[in-house]
């Protein structure tokens, strides 16, 4: 059972687009961690949110945690071809220690 | 600091035999989870070990199992192996004490069973 349902998939886009990647779930987490990962290489945190309505800004990447904790998005301004990767929000259920429930993950393609 | 660490990279197995995975955590982190990563099911949890105890544990068969050392490395063994085992493992260390704490990955193994 996937606790998170990440969409879009698949995103194909042009430089200097905007972009919103959306990560879902019924169930409620104490945070929420969006990952960036290159082929061959293990995923790397770009951020965590905790608090609800928490909003989250690196560089051009804006994150959003909702209001109730249960869903996150990854927004995207100008892409770049070097934002190509596969995009994976996890979030830590409450009590769950460090398991991490991880969406199936958007895969990312910004073409010059 | 060194990152996570893990060996082999690549592996190639056929079915019914065992195989071992190691991963060396950041320096000073204690806690080492596993995670395995296929095309169909994404990310799953396997385990996760803190000072040599496992403390978390996800929904696998027994035919995975690990240990974690007195120097925090950790190791994750399979046992009679299935086509289906073929994935990236990925071990991911962290402090292990914050209900918050980031979890850093290291590249992973690709394991190819035939």
């Amino acid at each position: 059972t996937q606790l998170l349902e990440q969409s879009p998939q698949f995103l194909s886009i042009q430089e200097g687009e905007n972009l919103t990647v959306y990560c879902n779930s019924s169930s409620v987490f104490s945070s929420l961690q969006w990952y960036r990962q290159e082929p061959g290489e293990g995923p790397v945190l770009l951020v965590t949110v905790v608090t609800g309505g928490e909003v989250k800004k690196l560089k051009r990447l804006t994150f959003q945690f909702g209001d109730a904790r249960k869903d996150s998005s990854l927004h995207i301004t100008a892409a770049q071809p070097g934002d190509t990767g596969l995009y994976l929000c996890a979030g830590a259920a409450e009590n769950s220690g460090y398991a991490l429930n991880f969406g199936k993950g958007t895969s990312l393609l910004v073409t010059p | 600091k060194a990152g996570v660490t893990q060996t082999p990279r690549y592996l190639i197995k056929t079915r019914g035999q065992q195989v071992t995975l190691s991963c060396s955590p950041i320096s000073g982190h204690r806690s080492v989870s596993w995670y395995q990563q296929t095309p169909g099911q994404g990310l799953q949890f396997l385990f996760e070990y803190f000072s040599e105890t496992q403390r978390n544990k996800g929904n696998f068969p027994g035919r995975f199992s690990g240990r974690q050392f007195s120097n925090s490395r950790s190791e994750m063994n399979v046992s009679t192996l299935e086509l289906g085992d073929s994935a990236l493992y990925l071990c991911a260390s962290s402090g292990g004490q914050g209900e918050t704490d980031t979890q850093y990955f290291g590249p992973g193994t690709r394991l190819t069973v035939l």
